[in-house]
């Protein structure tokens, strides 16, 4: 498998546009992880999914950001309308729970909002 | 709820010396224990794990963690560090596979 995949690896773009991250996790894995990781507030875990089912969006900072995860193999996060304090490196991770629940990270998407 | 405390944010050390990177927990229930290891623009890698039996943990790269649960802690140590491993270390704690939460990182500078 080639690991978790995340596109794009960077995303320049400005205030008030939307933004959409993409994630494609390891077959076979039944939870998805999107974190957050800035130097003020480290690795933030904003939502998560097992089976394709949100089970924890309390981390999602506010109704701009959103995650859907419509089948085993694709999840979006997405802000709308973004802001500079978005800015900030989006982690996607996948696990498999049976196998001990250890998470597998893609390279992160590096997002800059001016 | 479950959380995780670094309670170094750096640490500096020479190269060959040890070094001990803590690392705290809280969790109302049994928990799965990782320490992760980030390098400069890079995703997070598995250091270790504990799930379950011995509390002494070996990982990748010579180090090892200690399962402590009377003091519901996870160190990581190396007996002799490398240039190399000069990077961000993250605990992390999870409750059986579920959700995995990690503490804010320690930074690790290796001293020529």
């Amino acid at each position: 498998d080639a690991g978790v995949i995340q596109s794009p690896r960077h995303e320049v773009t400005e205030m008030g546009q939307e933004v959409t991250l993409r994630c494609k996790p390891i077959s076979g894995h039944d939870y998805l992880f999107w974190y957050r990781q800035t130097m003020m507030r480290g690795l933030e875990l904003l939502i998560y999914f097992n089976n394709n089912v949100p089970i924890d969006d309390s981390g999602m900072p506010e109704d701009r950001f959103s995650a859907k995860m419509p089948n085993a193999s694709f999840s979006t996060l997405k802000i709308q309308p973004s802001e500079p304090r978005d800015s900030a490196v989006y982690f996607c991770a996948s696990s498999l729970a049976s196998a001990g629940g250890e998470a597998f990270f893609g390279q992160g998407t590096r997002l800059t909002v001016v | 709820a479950q959380s995780v405390t670094q309670l170094d944010s750096q640490v500096p050390v020479f190269e060959e010396a040890p070094v001990e990177l803590r690392c705290n927990y809280s969790s109302s229930v049994s928990v799965y224990l990782f320490w992760y290891v980030q390098y400069p623009n890079q995703g997070l890698q598995l250091l270790l794990k504990y799930l379950s039996g011995s509390t002494l943990v070996k990982g990748i790269n010579g180090f090892e963690a200690e399962f402590n649960k009377s003091q519901t802690s996870f160190h990581l140590r190396k007996p002799s560090v490398h240039i190399s491993d000069t990077a961000e270390y993250f605990c992390a704690v999870s409750d059986r596979g579920d959700k995995i939460i990690f503490g804010k990182g320690t930074r690790l500078h290796i001293l020529p």
